[in-house]
């Protein structure tokens, strides 16, 4: 059974450090998805990594993925206010599988001005 | 953009009670998924469907079942609702194969069932 591991599940940080969340996960993908959840939302999708150390980055925050590893990494650099959310990394179950994602239990932050 | 509409935000129904949650996406995906969330453990599969009249069981399937009789609508139904299916419900859509683009969420619903 593949899993997904995210941590920390809680995060509080100040706002203008800088912070990572992990996301670990147990069986061969090269195809991870980042979403972010506000409150009371759905699920907004920020990155699609495709292959073995894709790197993408939009605004404060920049995702990596190591299939080697199977590890991909959201960093937040200088963390603002809006940045408080619940972030999920989702992995494609692989081939054939008519594209289902496992998600990890997601990493709830909250950044304190 | 892509748009997945689910019927209801919020729903309070009671135990033994039939439910159905409706989810229409307006892209022509062909891929739609129903999933709950629960605090600590994530999103987690209930169903899902990539083509019409075609269902394939998650990882919870047990309590729900699911019809598919046009393209762009997926319904779950709790056939008997009990307590612990209290939940938020996530609808998702996507292209078949797709495997370069994300799912597409609709709102949610949050179910009560009292």
């Amino acid at each position: 059974e593949l899993k997904v591991e995210q941590n920390p599940l809680f995060l509080s940080m100040q706002e203008g450090k800088n912070y990572t969340i992990y996301c670990n996960y147990s069986t061969t993908s090269d195809r991870l998805y980042w979403y972010r959840q506000d409150p009371g939302k759905s699920l907004e999708s920020l990155f699609v990594l495709l292959s073995n150390g894709a790197v993408k980055q939009e605004g404060r925050l920049m995702a990596s993925l190591d299939t080697k590893a199977r590890l991909s990494t959201l960093h937040i650099t200088a963390a603002v206010h809006d940045l408080s959310a619940t972030y999920f990394c989702a992995v494609d179950k692989g081939w054939n599988t008519g594209n289902q994602f496992y998600f990890g239990t997601g990493t709830s932050l909250t950044v304190i001005p | 953009d892509v748009k997945v509409t689910q019927s209801s935000r919020y729903l309070v129904k009671r135990t033994g009670e039939k439910v159905f949650l409706e989810c229409v996406q307006d892209m022509d995906h062909e891929n739609m998924f129903w999933y709950r969330q629960d605090p600590g453990l994530g999103l987690r599969l209930i169903y899902f469907s990539y083509d019409v009249k075609m269902k394939e069981k998650g990882d919870i399937p047990e309590g729900y079942s699911v019809s598919r009789e046009k393209k762009e609508r997926f319904s779950l139904i709790l056939e008997s609702a009990s307590t612990n299916q209290t939940s938020m419900y996530l609808c998702a859509s996507s292209l078949f194969e797709s495997f370069n683009q994300p799912q597409h969420f609709g709102d949610g619903t949050r179910l009560s069932i009292l």
